[in-house]
């Protein structure tokens, strides 16, 4: 019954593949979000989506492209990783737009390793 | 980030109150928010706070807001073991949460 679950929860890869992180959240809500925490525990979004449809897409490298194929999941595809990708990225999802008091719900986070 | 501050690292004796510093720049956000990282998971929201009020108390933590001074604090009252976690402050705009570069708290016995 876990709320917002993440795949894979580890993830070490070589510079320049190509790597999918996938997101689920079984709480109804509509909107999904990715953040990306650095080695500094700084967290900074990434992308929201609301109901399938792309809301907040901040300065991130076209390498990044999310894809939601419906409102329950949010999945992230990383074109030609970088050192600078190896991170810690996290799912939420609200109920609403986010924000203005809408909880977001967090999942557990992917770890990812660029080497 | 650069828009919300904390101090990064605070240690307290078991027992004790611990007090997390915040300030944030953005006057226009409604919201403004506590959340918690233990190590090795994700981040569970503690309790937040509307913009229009001053204080909330909810059990051991106490939130305290000076809008004027764009000054948020978190008071959590008799710090246990299971409260070592990184705690961080999240203002809300445009529909995104800021989050500042979170406060490492460590209990000692």
């Amino acid at each position: 019954d876990t709320a917002v679950s993440q795949t894979p929860k580890y993830l070490v890869t070589q510079m320049g593949n190509d790597k999918s992180i996938k997101c689920e959240q079984n709480l109804g809500h509509d909107t999904m979000y990715w953040y990306k925490q650095d080695s500094k525990k700084f967290l900074k979004i990434m992308f929201s989506y609301n109901n399938k449809e792309l809301i907040i897409n901040e300065t991130v490298p076209n390498r990044f492209s999310p894809k939601s194929p419906d409102k329950a999941h949010l999945n992230l595809h990383i074109n030609s990783l970088e050192l600078g990708d190896s991170a810690v990225y996290f799912c939420a999802s609200s109920q609403g737009t986010g924000g203005t008091g809408e909880t977001q719900y967090f999942g557990p986070g992917t770890r990812l390793l660029v080497l | 980030g650069e828009d919300v501050e904390q101090s990064l690292f605070l240690s307290v004796r078991e027992g004790d109150s611990s007090v997390i510093n915040c300030t944030y720049t953005d006057s226009s956000s409604t919201y403004l928010y506590w959340y918690k990282q233990e190590p090795g998971a994700g981040l569970q929201l503690l309790t937040y706070i509307f913009s229009n009020m001053d204080m909330k108390q909810d059990q051991r933590l106490t939130v305290l807001l000076n809008k004027k001074d764009k000054h948020l604090s978190l008071r959590i009252a008799d710090t246990q073991t299971g409260d070592s976690a990184i705690y961080f402050c999240a203002e809300s705009n445009d529909y995104k949460l800021s989050f500042g570069a979170g406060t490492t708290v460590t209990v000692r016995a």
